[in-house]
């Protein structure tokens, strides 16, 4: 069975400042990873995608996560956080052994302060 | 493109009514879902369709009903509304299917409290 934990309910970064959100997951087979943003009473929006590729996904905003098989790891990171990313962040994982079914994280919320 | 559209986008229901949320998308998908957003629990599957003609239970179907009408649309139906099913409800699609990418697309979301 296939589980995602995102390791902090809450950050807090300063504008400028770089933005790390931690996802660990759990898969039989070799997963598709995703990250989602909702910001504040909107939908999701898919930011990148790991399918085993290049390990490094780059995404929309300046985000970018890395695979890490060893550690069982798809951390989210921005170098310089910008007032709009304020929002919540998922972590995903996906099986085509899974019938290609989602499991999300519970969601990471980004405060950024001027 | 539209991309994916839910109606309504906000509805309050008594106990014990019944309503049915609509989904609709243009992407020529295969497959499409529907999800519950409750506060700290991320979104929980609760039915979906990986083709026309075809649909299957997910994590948390119990209460609710769903049709896949044709390949644009995909209902959700609750049948007795009940307090417990106050969410927020979204719909996604994906093309999956042979070599097809298993991407999922989200609508706005539909907000439904149940009082």
């Amino acid at each position: 069975a296939q589980s995602v934990t995102q390791l902090d309910s809450h950050v807090s970064v300063s504008e400028g400042t770089p933005v790390l959100l931690r996802c660990n997951y759990s898969s039989s087979y070799s997963p598709s990873l995703f990250w989602y943003v909702q910001h504040p009473n909107k939908g999701l929006q898919l930011l990148l995608k790991y399918t085993s590729a290049a390990t490094l996904v780059k995404g929309i905003n300046g985000f970018e996560a890395e695979f890490k098989k060893s550690e069982t790891s798809f951390h989210l990171t921005k170098p310089s956080a910008h007032m709009s990313d304020a929002a919540e962040y998922f972590c995903v994982v996906s099986e085509r052994a899974a019938g290609n079914k989602l499991t999300f994280g519970g969601g990471t919320r980004v405060l950024v302060k001027p | 493109n539209a991309g994916v559209t839910q109606t309504p986008k906000f509805q309050v229901l008594k106990t014990g009514q019944s309503m049915t949320l609509q989904c609709a998308q243009d992407m020529n998908h295969n497959s499409m879902y529907w999800y519950r957003q409750d506060p700290g629990m991320g979104l929980r599957l609760i039915y979906y369709s990986a083709s026309e003609g075809t649909t299957d239970k997910g994590e948390v179907p119990n209460g609710y009903n769903v049709s896949r009408l044709n390949k644009r649309e995909f209902s959700l139906r609750l049948e007795s509304a009940a307090p417990s099913q106050t969410s927020v409800y979204f719909c996604a699609s994906s093309e999956v299917g042979g070599l097809g990418s298993d991407t999922q697309y989200f609508g706005p979301g539909t907000r439904l409290t149940v009082l």
